[in-house]
């Protein structure tokens, strides 16, 4: 099963915007993780957020959690083209395996 | 500092055939894990080495999947016989622990069973 969900499942916006996606989880974590995955690179680890933090940020990224709520934020400021790609909250389960979401596809136009 | 590697990229079957996977890890990585990534999901975890012992193999279906990594070092992750059901890219990820905060992937293998 899941550990987190993301939403929306899909998400198209002009390059410049910002984009944000969020993800909810079901059970108590140590921390969240957003990785991206395109075709040229592959799956990429992106931010880490640990559970005792509320914001953090990375370059373009900021990454909020709420645990009271089991979810997550990813905002990415002034879109590229280049950001169009996959992005996945993931999480590990009490039993120490990785669980990612469904993703939600995002696509920037030029 | 090389990546993971993976072979072949893309695999084209018929049902009932076998296929094998491989993956070479990061260098020093000690946890080696396999995920099925079926199109337009994430990654499911299939199995996941520490050295050259399987830690949880939980949700590999063994009845047809079967994964190896003899040496602590590459790993191969077969099918026997392949179902329709098994098209999806094959994803091999390391990390230089158990629980380690973040997993390096490969590039992965896409499978497509006719």
């Amino acid at each position: 099963s899941q550990q987190g969900e993301e939403d929306p499942q899909a998400l198209s916006i002009q390059e410049g915007e910002n984009a944000t996606m969020n993800c909810s989880y079901k059970t108590s974590i140590n921390n969240l993780q957003w990785y991206r995955q395109n075709s040229g690179r592959g799956l990429v680890h992106l931010i880490l957020i640990r559970s005792n933090e509320r914001e953090k940020h990375s370059g373009r990224l900021r990454v909020t959690l709420d645990t009271s709520k089991k979810s997550s934020s990813l905002l990415i400021t002034a879109s590229r083209a280049a950001d169009t790609a996959s992005y996945f909250c993931a999480s590990y389960n009490q039993g120490g395996k990785l669980i990612f979401g469904q993703g939600t596809e995002l696509s920037v136009k030029p | 500092e090389a990546g993971v590697a993976q072979s072949p990229r893309y695999k084209i079957i018929e049902k009932r055939q076998s296929v094998a996977f491989w993956c070479n890890p990061i260098s020093g990585h000690a946890t080696l894990y396999w995920y099925q990534q079926i199109l337009g999901q994430g990654p499911k975890l299939l199995i996941q080495f520490q050295n050259n012992g399987v830690v949880d193999d939980s949700q590999l279906p063994k009845d047809r999947f079967s994964a190896e990594r003899l040496k602590g070092v590459d790993s191969t992750l077969k099918i026997q016989p392949a179902k329709l059901e098994d098209s999806a890219v094959y994803l091999c990820a390391s990390s230089l622990e158990l629980a380690s905060n973040e997993q390096f992937f490969g590039p992965g293998t896409r499978l497509t069973v006719l």
